[in-house]
């Protein structure tokens, strides 16, 4: 069975300082991974995805197979930057995805 | 603002009775998934439809229902016999081809007194 982790709940760190939001997965298959961000008041929507290699809003996120992970970074954080942040799984076939359980992230001024 | 719709944004049922949250979109999406939010858990899958008139169940699906009759339109029933219904439903669609990025519904919260 597929199975996403993300192990903090919370994160907290000041303005400026790395962020680093962890993700692990199980996956039989070859994974399409992604992470969603709800911001406050707003709706769960899509950050960035493993196949792009995109940078969206300064954060990056590099798919480790032999880890099975697809932490997700940023070198400067910003106080915009506070939301839940969702890593999933995309399961071939059915599309639906496999979310983790989430990580608020607070940047403090 | 167009996209995917949830109506109503809160809703209160009594313990016994049957609920039908409606989720619509005008996106031209195939698919249509049903997930639930409750805290410290993440989003479990429901239900997910492919296709008009047919549809599967996700993980948790015992004591929902749901219909696809209209390509816009994927509405979810919680019934009676949904033990823990009280919690956060999200609606999301998606293409089946191409980019297959989920587009989430803004949520309807049921609370069951």
């Amino acid at each position: 069975a597929q199975r996403v982790t993300q192990p903090e709940k919370l994160l907290s760190v000041f303005k400026g300082a790395p962020v680093e939001l962890k993700c692990n997965y199980s996956y039989s298959g070859s994974p399409e991974l992604f992470w969603y961000v709800q911001y406050s008041r707003q709706r769960l929507q899509l950050l960035l995805r493993h196949i792009s290699r995109e940078s969206i809003k300064g954060f990056t996120a590099d798919l480790n197979k032999g880890e099975t992970s697809f932490h997700l970074k940023k070198p400067f954080a910003q106080e915009e930057d506070s939301a839940m942040y969702y890593c999933a799984l995309s399961s071939t076939g059915r599309r639906a995805l496999t979310f983790g359980s989430g990580t608020r992230l607070q940047v403090q001024p | 603002d167009g996209g995917i719709t949830q109506s109503p944004k809160y809703l209160f049922r009594k313990e016994g009775q049957n609920v039908t949250l409606s989720c619509e979109q005008n996106l031209n999406h195939d698919a249509m998934y049903w997930y639930r939010q409750d805290p410290g858990q993440g989003l479990r899958l429901i239900y997910y439809s492919q296709i008009v008139n047919d549809f599967q169940k996700g993980d948790i699906a015992e004591g929902y229902s749901v219909s696809r009759e209209k390509k816009e339109s994927f509405p979810l029933t919680v019934t009676s016999a949904q033990k823990n219904p009280t919690a956060f439903y999200l609606c999301a669609s998606t293409q089946l081809q191409g980019r297959d990025e989920q587009f989430f519904g803004p949520g309807t919260r049921l609370t069951v007194l």
